[in-house]
């Protein structure tokens, strides 16, 4: 399968405790996004990467929130002292630079904060 | 700021029922508007791009239209496997999408 994949597909976990998600792009998408979306919304924009380099922060993304993308390929999203609200669907999404804007969506990652 | 508006917010229709969903949208300097199509506890599955007022696109069933301040998908003689949300996306700088809420389409055999 060479589309996104991520990883776990579900995650619950205590308030206060910290989570980290996993997401590997298409293998030639140099752009990488990541997303949440919460039940009846759509997805809403937290972060992009252009290879390693994180060029855009969403102001829903709170100082207990990190990115990463190291190496220009994997990225990790960390969640620290998790809140009841931080409860959603985590989507990333790959693209290239060449060709259309289409973004493709991995299958999410569903974090319950209990 | 960017503003993307669906309707109607749920649809329920009987095979073979055509319908159009729409998706008017409040944008300076659109670069796409996209569609997608998402399944129960699945990720987006992307179906078109859009880019210009008059730009029409197909798939099987699934016909998207744009003008300068809407789109409509269109579904042709739905079947049930065509139930789903369907989702639309503006772009307007080069990364970032901003979705609408989202259609809710059932269809019943």
């Amino acid at each position: 399968d060479t589309g996104v994949s991520q990883d776990p597909r579900h995650k619950i976990t205590k308030r206060g405790q910290n989570v980290t998600f996993r997401c590997d792009p298409i293998s030639e998408h140099n752009r990488l996004y990541w997303y949440r979306q919460t039940l009846g919304q759509g997805p809403e924009f937290l972060t992009y990467f252009q290879n390693e380099a994180q060029l855009e922060k969403s102001r829903l993304l709170s100082d207990r929130f990190s990115a990463e993308r190291p190496k220009g390929s994997f990225s990790t999203l960390e969640i620290q002292r998790t809140e009841q609200g931080d409860s959603a669907m985590y989507l990333c999404a790959s693209s290239t630079t060449s060709g259309g804007n289409e973004q493709f969506f991995g299958p999410g990652t569903r974090l319950t904060v209990l | 700021e960017d503003q993307v508006t669906q309707s109607p917010e749920a649809l329920r229709l009987q095979e073979g029922e055509s319908s159009s969903l729409n998706c008017s949208y409040t944008v300076s300097g659109l670069r796409g508007l996209f569609w997608y199509r998402q399944d129960p506890g699945k990720g987006p599955e992307f179906l078109f791009t859009l880019y210009s007022a008059g730009e029409e696109k197909e798939k099987e069933r699934l016909k998207a239209t744009l003008t300068k301040k809407e789109s409509f998908l269109h579904i042709t003689a739905p079947k049930p496997e065509d139930s789903a949300t369907y989702l639309c996306a503006v772009q307007v700088r080069d990364y970032k999408l901003s979705f609408g809420a989202g259609t809710t389409v059932t269809v019943r055999a």
